[in-house]
């Protein structure tokens, strides 16, 4: 079974600073990769996602995928205190995805 | 943005009884989910749907039922609440397996 291990587990930051977070999976023929943000009592919400190795931005945001270290992270540049959140990673096996797998979080607390 | 609507949104349980939570999408979308977050565990799959009049388990169904009588609505049934079942819920939707997946607000229950 699929087995999603999150780094740090919490982690504080200056205002301005550039935050990076770590998400390893086991399963090697993952297919999907996510990050969600959930700030204190909301629902999670989907951030960003990659397909194929290599790398992703949009905005501040920047997702790293290596598929042969089963290793995938999050960089958030310019880190703002609304980035104070639970940062989640995801994996999903495919097409017919049975949902997704969740790492534990990482707390992010920015502060100004 | 996607609506995912949950009702309800907390409920307090006694052990032994039966709690239904619901779950209603107006996206359109095929594929729902619901998940379960507690501490120390994070968010986890218990059951899902990709087809109205049918469900799939999850990675933790044992427990709960899930039933899908249209394509927007997704209710899970807890016929026998237990104090191990206390947690927030969250229904989630998604137009395909591997596309972004949309939460509801959550539902916190505690079984007493």
């Amino acid at each position: 079974q699929q087995n999603v291990q999150q780094s740090p587990e919490s982690l504080i930051v200056p205002e301005g600073a550039r935050t990076s977070l770590n998400c390893t999976f086991s399963d090697s023929a993952s297919q999907y990769f996510w990050w969600y943000r959930q700030h204190s009592g909301k629902a999670p919400k989907a951030l960003m996602s990659i397909f194929s190795n290599g790398e992703k931005e949009e905005g501040r945001f920047t997702i790293h995928l290596n598929k042969a270290s089963l290793h995938f992270s999050l960089h958030i540049r310019d880190s703002q205190p609304s980035d104070s959140a639970l940062y989640l990673c995801a994996v999903s096996m495919g097409n017919y995805a049975q949902g997704l797998t969740f790492g534990l979080g990482t707390r992010v607390s920015v502060f100004p | 943005e996607a609506a995912v609507t949950q009702s309800p949104r907390s409920k307090v349980a006694v052990t032994g009884g039966k709690v239904t939570l619901s779950c209603h999408q107006t996206n359109n979308h095929d594929y729902m989910y619901w998940y379960r977050q507690d501490t120390g565990h994070g968010l986890r799959l218990i059951h899902y749907s990709y087809v109205a009049d049918s469900t799939e388990k999850g990675d933790i169904p044992d427990g709960y039922k899930a039933s899908r009588p249209s394509q927007e609505n997704f209710s899970l049934i807890l016929e026998l609440a237990s104090l191990s079942q206390t947690a927030v819920y969250f229904c989630a939707s998604s137009e395909r397996g591997p596309d972004t997946q949309y939460f509801g607000p959550g539902t916190r229950l505690l079984v007493l």
